[in-house]
């Protein structure tokens, strides 16, 4: 398998603060990474494909200026939520794409839960 | 029609059973196939990977493909608490992964 880390692995914060998620593939280089919500007892929700070195493609009703992703190397995604409201805390997951030799599957972090107060 | 459809469960089952989990998708172009478990609080894990139809085991699971009626199916023999999970089937053709909505599985001793 591969290895993806995610920080902080739990971050609480006031309303009105921005918070940022690292993500990294540790051990393979990742062109393109993807970064999930998830809500408790439900399944995965695709916000964002994240492209190194140009602008992420958001999915249908995530807003790209609340959710800020930068993909500046082949290890690294960063997903920023500006101005957190309270409706904001949830499980964010984030993924790396793997194609080495012909294969296509994803390795996911660990997870980052957000609790906005 | 979603494109992929998978039994929420939950599925109860005693330790040493053998467990059947099982989805289906509507997209032909399809041709890679995941399974992944989840615990509660932690990102889904990649558990088994296969290209194209037929059977892939690894230790106590089996993943089996049947691309001719769209249906994916992971088995797992000699089931233990320790396997008390979600269980997502994925599908993708390229890049973009599609899941099911995932199947929470519990083991009791």
């Amino acid at each position: 398998g591969a290895v993806v880390s995610q920080h902080p692995s739990r971050v609480i914060c006031k309303s009105g603060t921005s918070v940022k998620i690292e993500c990294r593939s540790l051990d393979f280089q990742a062109t393109t990474m993807f970064w999930y919500r998830q809500f408790p007892k439900q399944s995965l929700m695709l916000m964002a494909t994240s492209n190194e070195g140009s602008k992420a493609t958001y999915e249908q009703g995530v807003e790209k200026d609340k959710f800020l992703i930068n993909h500046a190397s082949l290890t690294l995604s960063t997903l920023t939520v500006t101005s957190a409201h309270p409706e904001d805390s949830s499980f964010y997951i984030c993924s790396a794409r793997d194609s080495r030799g012909g294969k296509e599957t994803q390795y996911f972090g660990p997870g980052t839960r957000l609790l906005v107060l | 029609q979603k494109e992929v459809e998978q039994d929420p469960g939950p599925l109860s089952v005693p330790e040493g059973a053998i467990v059947s989990l099982n989805c289906t998708y509507s997209n032909s172009a399809f041709q890679y196939f995941m399974w992944y478990r989840q615990y509660s609080r932690k990102g889904p894990e990649l558990l088994m990977y296969t290209y194209s139809s037929g059977n892939k085991e690894d230790g106590r699971f089996t993943a089996q493909v049947d691309k001719s009626s769209k249906y994916i199916s992971l088995f797992i023999r000699d089931s233990q608490p320790s396997d008390s999970a979600t269980y997502l089937c994925a599908v993708t053709g390229y890049s973009t992964l599609t899941f099911g909505k995932g199947t929470m599985l519990l083991v009791s001793p």
